[in-house]
């Protein structure tokens, strides 16, 4: 069974701060890993992923994420919050199967303060 | 393009009512998901759809929980007898062919009020 455990449901940064959401994941195979970031009232959109390439995975919104097998994590980064970032962002998982089951995390709900 | 339209955006429904939540993929894509997402979690997995044949529902809760494709486009979960339990967002994503890892693209979901 594949899981991801986000770290902190709320996460608060200044504007121009450095943005660090957790994630570590869990799973039998080697996993693919995502990011999504959800808007209110909107979709998901995903932010990035992982699928055994390069380690250090660059998304959008100047958003990326390390794979880090030993630690089993893929915590998400960005050098410097700006206030449209705040949003919430969910882990998720999946593994080569012929179609993607993804597993999602709980979610960490990040505010930017001005 | 068009992304993944879902409709209603909202519904209200009493305890024991049956509804219909439609999904409209994007054009062209092969494969369409339906998730479950209720407050302060994360959306769980409910069916999976490869063309019109469910190939994967090990995510639909009970029997009162189900879901067509029968054209192999538009989508609908179907949930009757429903319980204030079912009140959640109901996301529907579809991914195009020969994509077994490759993106998801969700809509914007609807959100399923039981009173």
């Amino acid at each position: 069974a594949q899981s991801v455990t986000q770290l902190g449901s709320h996460v608060s940064v200044s504007e121009g701060a450095l943005v660090l959401l957790r994630c570590n994941y869990s799973s039998s195979v080697p996993p693919y890993l995502f990011w999504y970031v959800q808007y209110p009232n909107q979709g998901l959109q995903l932010l990035l992923k992982y699928t055994s390439a390069a380690t250090l995975v660059k998304g959008i919104n100047g958003f990326e994420a390390e794979f880090k097998k030993s630690e089993t994590s893929f915590h998400l980064t960005k050098p410097s919050a700006h206030m449209s970032d705040a949003a919430e962002y969910f882990c998720a998982v999946s593994v080569l199967g012929g179609y993607q089951k993804v597993t999602f995390g709980i979610g960490t709900k990040l505010q930017v303060i001005p | 393009g068009a992304g993944v339209s879902q409709t209603p955006s909202n519904k209200v429904t009493e305890k024991g009512k049956y509804v219909e939540l439609r999904c409209d993929p994007i054009s062209g894509h092969t494969a369409l998901y339906w998730y479950r997402q209720s407050l302060g979690q994360g959306p769980e997995f409910l069916i999976y759809f490869q063309g019109t044949g469910a190939a994967d529902d090990s995510g639909l809760p009970n029997d009162r929980f189900f879901a067509v494709r029968p054209e192999g486009s538009v989508s609908t979960l179907k949930i009757q007898r429903t319980e204030r339990g079912d009140s959640a967002v109901y996301l529907c994503a579809s991914s195009p062919p020969g994509a077994g890892t490759d993106t998801q693209y969700f809509g914007p979901g609807t959100r399923l009020t039981v009173l």
